[in-house]
């Protein structure tokens, strides 16, 4: 079984530039989730993807859009980026159904704003 | 508005005691409770997990325990392991449009001395 898997490991952008990040989910999971963590903080809900379609999103504007593809990977794009921005983001993925709570992690992208 | 919250920032114990570590919330829509690990350099690890319509559940040394009525939960580890030094989040889930999104504390770092 494959866990979640995300690229690039770590990531240096300059204030006002866009970037992508990319995850591949679990082995059986069609469910993706993107968080933020800032240091020293817990991870915060950015959205959340099923079959495709954006299906719940936290409190983070508009220049936080993704993707989610056929094969249930997914994107995270951030544009005009802010050095608040800069953290630890992370992928989760799990099962849809409505009794599925657990989500599985990937490692991260470490991105710093300059 | 921080809906979910561990106070402790860190706590340190002797190897083979037990470790408590302490979580309390503010939504009474959550019914779904988990405690993740976090080592340096990774994502977070499901650990253990318990529902609202249960006040305990326990996997090998992990417990969780739920008071719904103070909003309070813990996990106890006992007895706690050097390989259980890590930070440790509280989250919690409310079926909502959001798919079961996770609220997560910001993280009590645990160290375990041998």
């Amino acid at each position: 079984e494959t866990g979640v898997t995300q690229s690039p490991t770590h990531l240096i952008k300059t204030r006002g530039q866009q970037v992508t990040l990319r995850c591949s989910s679990q082995s059986g999971h069609n469910t993706v989730s993107w968080y933020q963590q800032a240091l020293g903080q817990g991870p915060q809900f950015i959205f959340q993807y099923y079959r495709e379609e954006e299906n719940g999103r936290g409190n983070f504007p508009p220049r936080f859009s993704g993707l989610q593809f056929p094969n249930y990977s997914s994107e995270l794009n951030v544009n005009a980026l802010e050095l608040d921005d800069s953290a630890l983001y992370l992928c989760a993925s799990r099962t849809g159904g409505a009794s599925s709570y657990e989500q599985y992690f990937g490692p991260g992208t470490r991105l710093t704003v300059t | 508005d921080q809906q979910v919250k561990q106070n402790s920032p860190s706590l340190s114990v002797q190897e083979g005691r037990i470790s408590i570590l302490n979580c309390d919330y503010t939504n009474s829509m959550f019914d779904y409770f988990l405690w993740y690990k976090k080592y340096p350099a990774e994502g977070p690890t499901f650990l253990i997990s318990i529902s609202s319509i249960k006040d305990k559940n326990e996997d090998g040394r992990f417990t969780v325990f739920l008071n719904k009525s103070a909003k309070h939960l813990s996990l106890h580890i006992v007895p706690s392991q050097p390989g259980d030094s890590a930070v440790y989040f509280c989250a919690a889930s409310a079926y909502n449009n959001a798919g079961n999104m996770l609220t997560f504390g910001g993280g009590t770092r645990l160290m375990v001395k041998p």
